[in-house]
């Protein structure tokens, strides 16, 4: 069974529309984050939510809007793709509740590409 | 912005030979370090997670330390392996922990040649 997974795998889409990338998990955790590979490939927290409540919200333009329908799903939507936009976006999910510190399990990844 | 400095950059490392690294930090307000290993077209897997000063944590041939006074940790590699090629993330953790995320360092990429 896949802890941590995501779809779609790879998303290929034009600049100016809408698309959304969904991820779940099967650990039980109350933590799921997203995460964004940039072009340098150095990895970037951009939402943490827990108990399907918005914790972190990092300098993310708000084109990028986070759907926590559970706490074993967050989704992520996003409005009006620009090239930029384009990368490998990973979802994790961890047992932490404030003061806790414990590992994160991250989903397979879904590499968005806006042309 | 946090400064989390890896080193080096990138190694390569004959097989069978032992290898270590450093991952540094602001050592004010730490509450945790998380290392990960991160194989290419895969998912991070995490190797530790390390909170006292002093503290070493041991995973087969890999093992860790950690400094928190002074703000680093060592990654130790011991005989490597061609399967241990890989980026290798750091990510401190500051004041409560949890739900926050993680501010990784750049990593270390080790390459393990035959």
């Amino acid at each position: 069974d896949t802890a941590v997974s995501q779809t779609p795998k790879y998303l290929v889409t034009q600049m100016g529309n809408d698309k959304s990338i969904k991820c779940e998990q099967n650990l039980g955790h109350d933590t799921m984050y997203w995460y964004k590979q940039d072009s340098k490939k150095f990895l970037k927290i951009m939402f943490s939510y827990n108990n399907k409540e918005l914790i972190i919200n990092e300098t993310v333009p708000n084109r990028f809007s986070p759907k926590s329908p559970d706490k074993a799903h967050l989704n992520l939507h996003i409005n009006s793709l620009e090239l930029g936009d384009s990368a490998v976006y990973f979802c994790a999910s961890s047992q932490d509740f404030y003061g806790s510190v414990d590992e994160q399990f991250f989903g397979p990844g879904t590499r968005l590409t806006v042309l | 912005i946090l400064n989390v400095e890896q080193s080096p950059q990138s190694l390569h490392v004959q097989e069978g030979d032992s290898t270590n690294f450093t991952c540094s930090f602001p050592s004010s307000n730490f509450y945790a370090l998380h290392w990960y290993r991160w194989e290419t077209a895969k998912s991070p897997e995490a190797l530790f997670v390390m909170t006292l000063n002093g503290d070493e944590k041991k995973k087969g041939r890999i093992s860790a330390t950690l400094n928190t006074k002074e703000g680093y940790s060592y990654l130790y590699i011991k005989g490597s392996q061609p399967e241990d090629s890989a980026t290798y993330l750091c990510a401190p953790m500051y004041s409560g922990g949890g739900a926050d995320g993680l501010t990784f360092g750049k990593g270390t990429h080790l390459i393990i040649q035959p």
